[in-house]
């Protein structure tokens, strides 16, 4: 199985700030990466696909990089709402894995 | 526009099975652009995926649960369920179905559903 690592895995930010959380792969998955956003009670919700695509309605200030098996997001400029737990997902094949998330706390 | 809603027991006994059911609305469960699956989240922890079925009814399985776990749909009443055996506390949690694409992006969720193991 490929394993997912996150780091970090909170981090304390305040409104207007830049965050960026690390997601490692065990193996390389080329960009077979996506990112999920989770806010408490809810379902996640996919922002990011093939690594670095946005999904459509996805503020731009959120941004995905990386390749093979180091990954970012990085949310430019913190608003209110980005306060949530953050979630890697490689795509390569099953057994599907996840990272262990980030939660994204108001400092 | 695709939406899917879970439906089963909300308390399950230690040793008994697991059965839970996805409606799914807006998308037939045998469509070829649409896979079906299950995911879930203990309280307070990370997603673990479960299990897909694709629409030609073929199933992938978590290697950790496989042996306690079936998916299978209903293409007459549009779902596709879930049945895990043998359950113990650790199985408790969140549980969604998910409808990934066809390069495994979950975009679509149902909005999950707590299912306790206790006597």
């Amino acid at each position: 199985d490929i394993q997912m690592t996150q780091s970090p895995s909170s981090v304390s930010a305040s409104v207007g700030d830049r965050v960026t959380i690390t997601c490692r792969a065990s193996q390389g998955i080329a960009n077979w990466l996506a990112w999920y956003q989770q806010r408490p009670g809810k379902a996640p919700k996919l922002l990011i696909t093939a690594a670095s695509t946005l999904q459509s309605g996805v503020p731009s200030r959120f941004s995905g990089g990386g390749s093979g098996t180091e990954f970012t997001l990085t949310i430019s400029s913190l608003q209110p709402e980005d306060f949530a737990t953050y979630y890697c997902q490689q795509a390569k094949g099953f057994p599907q894995t996840f990272g262990g998330g980030t939660k994204v706390e108001i400092k | 526009q695709l939406q899917l809603q879970e439906s089963g027991p909300g308390l399950v006994k230690p040793s008994e099975t697991l059965s839970l059911t996805c409606t799914v609305s807006g998308a037939s469960v045998s469509n070829s652009h649409y896979f079906w699956g299950w995911i879930r989240q203990p309280p307070g922890k990370g997603l673990e995926w479960i299990a897909t079925i694709y629409y030609s009814g073929s199933t992938y399985y978590n290697p950790s649960l496989k042996s306690r776990v079936t998916i299978s749909r209903d293409t007459s009443k549009n779902q596709f369920s879930l049945k895990l055996t043998s359950v113990t506390v650790a199985d408790t949690a969140v549980y969604y179905c998910a409808s990934p694409d066809a390069s495994l992006w979950i975009d679509y969720w149902g909005q999950g559903t707590l299912v306790t193991v206790s006597s």
